[in-house]
């Protein structure tokens, strides 16, 4: 499996200016997450979503960010309008249980965007 | 709520040594994972290691190991024979585990491990 795949790897843009992260989970997990890493505050759990069905938004900012799962292979997460405040390295993770062993996979993260908008 | 700490901020350690970095966390729970990441400077997030609580044997991947003390929550990562490719910020995480379906990780800040030639 190719993992987890995040595009684009970096992000420059405007302020004011729309932006879309893009992640494709591993074939055959069932939840996905999305999270944002920044120095002051580390890692913050944005949304997650199981079986496309979002879980858990609380951790959105505001109402700029939105978090789509059309279907079992792709997510997006939109900025807009983007603010200077929003540049960081965003990471989408996915996970699953094992239905044969119960076991839990323990997420596995893409490479992650990092976002600047100047 | 679930907290995780992770009292040393920066570590060195020189080649071919052991090094320990400490994880404790709180928490009401029975059952739950606990995870050690690896996030050398290219970013990625690796999953180093895990450990189930209900599992009273200590976690072992290689040259990494954890020693897991449930009553104290107290989660240590050893590394042994550490290599240059170990310098990396290390994440220790906490799940719990039920039927509610919540499997969101509690991070804690992280420990820079340098790794000296």
């Amino acid at each position: 499996d190719a993992g987890v795949i995040q595009s684009p790897r970096h992000e420059v843009t405007e302020m004011g200016q729309e932006v879309t992260l893009r992640c494709k989970p591993i074939s055959g997990h069932d939840y996905l997450f999305w999270y944002r890493q920044t120095m002051m505050r580390g890692l913050e759990l944005l949304i997650y979503f199981n079986n496309n069905v979002p879980i858990d938004d609380s951790g959105m900012p505001e109402d700029r960010f939105s978090a789509k799962m059309p279907n079992a292979s792709f997510s997006t997460l939109k900025i807009q309008p983007s603010e200077p405040r929003d540049s960081a390295v965003y990471f989408c993770a996915s996970s699953t249980t094992s239905r044969w062993t119960g076991r839990y996979s323990g997420y596995t993260f893409g490479s992650g965007t990092r976002l600047t908008v100047v | 709520a679930q907290t995780v700490t992770q009292s040393q901020p920066e570590m060195s350690v020189q080649e071919a040594e052991t090094v320990t970095l400490s994880c404790t966390y709180d928490t009401s729970e029975n059952n739950y994972y606990l995870f050690w990441y690896k996030q050398p400077p290219s970013r990625q997030m690796i999953l180093v290691i895990r450990q189930e609580a209900y599992k009273q044997q200590n976690a072992t991947e290689n040259r990494f190991s954890v020693n897991f003390q449930k009553a104290a929550k107290s989660f240590s990562l050893k590394i042994s024979d550490s290599q240059l490719g170990d310098t990396a910020m290390y994440f220790c995480a906490f799940m719990k585990h039920d039927n509610s379906g919540t499997y969101k990780y509690i991070f804690g800040t992280g420990t820079r491990l340098k790794v000296l030639a």
